[in-house]
């Protein structure tokens, strides 16, 4: 049972350049979230999709897009990365965005430099 | 603007003791609190949800507290181990069908 999986684990990009995060999940939920984690300030929100076919802003969507792929799939972008985007991302799921535990990947530790 | 405060200081206590770890929040109404562990290194683990209609819930040695009046959570590991050394995370949610909002977390530290 592997739960999210997100990959790659650590990736180092120079400013400017674009990449792809991808989440999956093999537990048929329904929600799937991105966020991304810096030191003393938390988890905090980029996007999520509350069902398949929809996706929300979250707090701090700028300089980011995403992709529901499928019921599985959520992808987080970077078009054009830059430092302030150097960060710990995390993708999780859960039944519902109410209500519900989130089942969190092991996430990205992302540079850029 | 929504504001959800964890004390930022670690937390030191003794093994067998009892750990209180503190969760604030302001101007928000939310329908549940939900608190996660997480370990270095580690994506959060989800622990337990407590629904704003519920004053109390209790899972093993963990039990948690939901005051809507003072806009509170408080969360308990009782005879604490080392192995419950790590940052825990409270998070609230249920307004709307917005996702989690989450608080920054706060370290404890067991001592053998």
């Amino acid at each position: 049972n592997a739960g999210v999986t997100q990959t790659p684990k650590f990736q180092v990009l120079k400013t400017g350049q674009s990449m792809t995060l991808q989440c999956a999940q093999d537990m048929n939920h329904n929600s799937m979230y991105w966020y991304r984690q810096d030191p003393g300030m938390g988890l905090r929100l980029i996007y999520y999709s509350a069902s398949e076919g929809t996706t929300d802003k979250g707090e701090v969507p700028n300089g980011y897009n995403v992709s529901r792929l499928n019921k599985r799939e959520f992808s987080l972008r970077l078009e054009s990365a830059a430092p302030s985007q150097t960060s710990v991302y995390f993708c999780a799921s859960s039944e519902a965005p109410v209500g519900y535990g989130y089942t969190f990947g092991s996430g990205t530790r992302l540079t850029v430099v | 603007s929504q504001k959800i405060e964890q004390n930022s200081e670690a937390l030191n206590i003794q093994e067998g003791k009892t750990a209180t770890l503190t969760c604030n929040y302001t101007n928000y109404s939310p329908a549940y609190l939900q608190w996660y562990r997480q370990d270095p290194g580690r994506g959060p683990v989800f622990l337990l949800l407590i629904r704003e209609n519920e004053k109390e819930k209790r899972k093993e040695r963990l039990k948690v507290t939901f005051d809507t009046t003072l806009k509170q959570s408080l969360f308990h590991i009782t005879a604490s181990q080392p192995a419950d050394s790590a940052t825990y995370l409270c998070a609230l949610g249920g307004e709307g069908r917005r996702a989690l909002t989450f608080g920054s977390g706060t370290r404890l530290q067991v001592q053998p």
